[in-house]
């Protein structure tokens, strides 16, 4: 599965918009781009997945360029209770084996300022 | 419920002490993934299961780490003879069959687990 790359830590203030890129130079064709959330004690939650150009839902939009050599999570409006943990994944849409284990790295820390 | 849970939440025990942890999944989900969480660091894969058998078990860190799961619903990771490295959050999570596409997995909110 690709590597990917993304900031360590992120600083917001209530009410910005914040985007995380992640880069993912070596994805493959049939892979997806999907980003978790984790907040302290607590296990990962999914936010949002997508294979190309935009994908939107009620919590966030993923930005996925044509080359999709990256990607760009936008969380609207971010308040205080988006601080958490965000990752990047990349993701077989189709495993022979029937596994689907997930690769998470170190994430991106974001912390929304008051 | 409706979600994934596991027990206990915490566990400390001591070195060389067995533990098991608990693993119960959403109902219907016939894929499980246990992973493993170290301070500071991403997720670690450890065994996946379709139903009750286990194709992959490639994440297991040593034969001391088994895992079964029966009924095709709860899952039970089992630690041996347990060492202050295996200390870390461990998570479980479920999701609709693994077959032709990827599913969403959905996570449990882990065991902690602390070997003194």
């Amino acid at each position: 599965l690709a590597k990917t790359t993304q900031p360590i830590s992120m600083d917001s203030y209530e009410g910005q918009e914040v985007n995380i890129t992640c880069s993912h130079n070596n994805i493959a064709t049939n892979d997806y781009i999907t980003w978790y959330q984790q907040f302290p004690s607590q296990g990962p939650r999914f936010i949002i997945q997508g294979y190309k150009t935009k994908v939107t839902n009620e919590v966030a939009s993923l930005f996925i360029p044509a080359d999709r050599k990256s990607s760009t999570l936008s969380l609207p409006r971010v308040s205080l209770s988006d601080t958490a943990v965000y990752y990047c994944l990349v993701v077989l849409a189709y495993s022979g084996a029937g596994s689907y284990q997930l690769t998470f790295g170190k994430g991106t820390k974001l912390s929304v300022i008051p | 419920g409706a979600g994934v849970s596991q027990s206990p939440s915490n566990k400390v025990t001591e070195k060389g002490k067995d533990v098991e942890l608990r693993c119960d999944p959403i109902s219907g989900h016939t894929a499980l993934y246990w992973y493993r969480q170290s301070l500071g660091q991403g997720l670690e894969f450890l065994i996946y299961f379709q139903g009750n058998s286990a194709p992959d078990k490639s994440g297991l860190p040593s034969d001391r780490f088994s895992a079964e799961r029966t009924g095709g619903s709860v899952s039970t990771l089992t630690i041996q003879r347990t060492q202050q490295e295996d200390s870390a959050v461990y998570l479980c999570a479920s999701s609709l069959a693994s077959g032709r596409t990827y599913n969403e997995q959905f996570f449990g909110p882990g065991t902690r687990l602390t070997v003194l």
